[in-house]
């Protein structure tokens, strides 16, 4: 099965930093990569597909790259809202697998 | 508007069988080619996918939890269930159900609406 890593684990920021988190998948997946926040206690939201597609009504501080094995998430100038967990995931074919998540703090 | 919401029981015990309901609005699998797929948290711990079920009745479940996973859906309710047999309190978690949509270019895209979830504690 295809793994999923994110790094790093975890990181600290300061508000307006720009904060980069990386996803690698151990087999090719094309673009079919996707990037959820889950703030804490609350439920996953999509941010981005397609790698570097942002869903409706995403900020546009944040943005997506990479194609193959290695994706990036990039939020462009860290907010006080932005402290959450962030989830890359692989959707081109079952199983569809999520990193283990990178929780960001300020 | 979608939306899903996941109900069953809130406390299982070990070895028993967990059934969980997914009940949904703002599509159907009869007009829609879509997915409707589980997945979980244990507490403080990352998301990971369970199973997904399609429109066409195809089914996909994740491999380590395969044999003891099975999903359905009834068209005419609405509704998507999932049953995981030979609970163990490591199976304790937040159980959510997830929207898999279909774009214009006709590709499959990654869940997008979710519902709130439900907590599932396996003890004795």
């Amino acid at each position: 099965d295809i793994q999923m890593t994110q790094s790093p684990s975890s990181l600290s920021a300061s508000v307006g930093d720009r904060v980069t988190i990386a996803c690698r998948t151990s087999q090719d997946i094309s673009n079919y990569l996707a990037w959820f926040q889950q703030k804490p206690g609350k439920v996953p939201h999509l941010l981005i597909y397609a790698a570097s597609t942002l869903e409706s009504g995403v900020p546009s501080r944040f943005s997506g790259s990479g194609s193959g094995t290695d994706f990036t998430l990039t939020i462009s100038s860290l907010q006080p809202e932005d402290v959450a967990t962030y989830y890359c995931q692989k959707y081109d074919s079952a199983p569809l697998t999520f990193g283990g998540g990178t929780k960001v703090e300020i | 508007q979608i939306t899903l919401k996941e109900s069953g029981p809130t406390l299982v015990k070990p070895t028993q069988t967990l059934t969980l309901t997914c009940t949904f609005s703002g599509f159907s699998f009869t007009t829609s080619r879509v997915g409707v797929g589980w997945i979980r948290q244990p507490p403080g711990k990352a998301l990971e996918w369970l199973a997904i079920i399609y429109w066409d009745d195809d089914q996909r479940y994740s491999p380590s939890l395969r044999s003891r996973l099975t999903i359905t859906k009834d068209n005419s309710k609405n509704q998507v269930v999932l049953t995981m047999t030979n609970m163990d309190p490591v199976d304790t978690a937040t159980y959510y159900c997830a929207h898999r949509p279909r774009y214009d270019n006709n590709f499959l895209g990654p869940f997008d609406i979710w519902g709130q979830g439900t907590m599932v504690t396996v003890s004795s």
